[in-house]
């Protein structure tokens, strides 16, 4: 289909180790956003990209975590040194542009043991 | 910080009724989005409306939206059991969509 999508679905890692999340968004879409939501939380803002800009990296929640988006197109969220406070659903959004609408991927379950 | 800010954090109510979900923010903003999540599943956009609108229907739900309050209100008519699920609302201020904590509704058979 043409929706947003992530990979992997499911990741089960060892505490310490580093995980790559990748996010295709829309074709021609602009904007990108990464959220978590933790077990029984709301969504929580990480990272925001919108074209060539610098993007919006407010919302990491320490410098363990880092994002790039390549090309304008695909994104990759990096979590080093993981911790088991990290495990929860990360989220994916694209939008055509700064005022679209969302449009967001499955999301990718993140489990740290 | 989250902008936006649903309330209640909870309701729940018997399948026929009308639910009522409100959400605060906090800056000016282009559109606010309303959102469902089912437990386990992804995300659910629901309707969107602009900052120059006051009220926007689709199905069975109508949304509004007070600029001068900073608050738009989500009403879900006729509930059925399908719509036990938590919304979001989301806001774009500043060029990102902040989301609230949402608001688990549960409707009862």
């Amino acid at each position: 289909g043409a929706g947003v999508s992530q990979s992997p679905s499911n990741k089960v890692t060892e505490k310490g180790k580093d995980v790559e999340l990748r996010c295709d968004p829309i074709s021609g879409h602009t904007a990108l956003y990464w959220y978590r939501q933790s077990l029984g939380q709301g969504l929580e803002f990480l990272i925001y990209f919108q074209g060539n800009s610098a993007p919006d990296k407010s919302g990491l929640p320490s410098d363990r975590f880092s994002a790039e988006r390549t090309g304008g197109s695909v994104s990759t969220l990096t979590i080093q040194r993981t911790q088991q406070e990290d495990s929860a659903v990360y989220l994916c959004a694209s939008s055509l542009d700064r005022t679209g609408l969302g449009y967001f991927g499955p999301g990718t379950r993140l489990t740290v043991t | 910080s989250q902008q936006g800010e649903e309330d209640p954090q909870a309701l729940s109510i018997q399948e026929g009724e009308n639910a009522t979900m409100n959400c605060s923010y906090k800056t000016s903003i282009n559109n606010l989005q309303w959102y469902r999540q089912n437990s386990g599943r992804g995300l659910v956009h629901l309707i969107l409306i602009r900052s120059n609108e006051r009220e926007k229907h689709s199905g069975r739900l109508r949304v509004t939206l007070d600029t001068s309050k900073k608050s738009s209100s989500l009403l879900i008519t006729a509930s059925r059991a399908a719509d036990t699920a938590s919304y979001f609302c989301a806001t774009d201020a500043w060029s990102d969509m902040r989301f609230g904590a949402g608001t688990r509704l549960t409707v009862k058979p």
